[in-house]
């Protein structure tokens, strides 16, 4: 049973437009809940984060947008960049928790 | 990701055959983690160590052992491999945030390409 769920799996955006992928959760109990970029042949790293707390965080091009009632939280991608392309995994955690919950990964190419 | 590597970086074997993969870190980080991850399934959590002598399951175990030789080493065995235990490998250390809260960054090692024939 996937935890978090991911979509759409892959996406394709011109350079300049914006990149969205969604993720929704049903645990209430998760309470943390990042991103991660990856590359071909890297391991994922750590693009951005958010607790349900706020219902927005913005970090330069990238926002995280969270909505609690929903139980969905999605990855905006402004002005979407060539070197942007990669695989971004969204994924929740709880207090006290001992795992994280992956999403299945979105595959994001950006044409020029 | 020099801060956590991982041998070997891709491996090739047969059915049946042990296999070990080997994670270091000098990140100086606790808690430890291995992953799988397999086209359209995202990552999975196989083990994961808070420390030394504390070793948990993930949602993934079956079929997989771990030892924690040290803070710093974390080795993932295959004890009799089987074609569908191919996938790229990931390691990750993490540390928990203050308090205890869930607020932990996972570093992700480069992983390993295992194909099991």
């Amino acid at each position: 049973q996937q935890q978090v769920k991911q979509s759409p799996q892959s996406l394709i955006v011109q350079k300049g437009g914006i990149s969205i992928i969604n993720c929704a959760y049903e645990n209430t109990a998760f309470d943390y809940f990042p991103w991660y970029q990856q590359f071909p042949g890297k391991g994922p790293a750590l693009l951005i984060a958010i607790r349900p707390d706020v219902s927005e965080k913005k970090e330069g091009r990238f926002t995280i947008s969270f909505n609690k009632s929903a139980k969905q939280f999605s990855l905006h991608i402004m002005d979407s960049q060539p070197g942007d392309s990669a695989t971004y995994f969204c994924a929740a955690s709880m207090v006290w928790g001992n795992q994280f919950y992956f999403g299945t990964g979105t595959s994001l190419t950006v044409i020029p | 990701d020099a801060d956590v590597t991982q041998t070997p970086r891709n491996r090739i074997t047969k059915t049946g055959k042990r296999i070990m993969l080997e994670c270091s870190q000098t990140k100086g980080h606790d808690r430890m983690y291995w992953y799988r991850q397999d086209p359209g399934l995202g990552l999975r959590l196989i083990y994961y160590s808070f420390d030394v002598k504390d070793i948990n399951k993930g949602e993934i175990s079956d079929g997989y052992s771990v030892s924690r030789q040290a803070q710093a080493k974390f080795s993932l065995s295959l004890e009799s491999a089987i074609p569908n235990q191919t996938a790229l490998y990931f390691c990750a250390t993490s540390v928990v945030g203050s308090g205890g809260v869930s607020t932990d960054t996972q570093y992700f090692g480069p992983g390993t390409r295992l194909t099991v024939l």
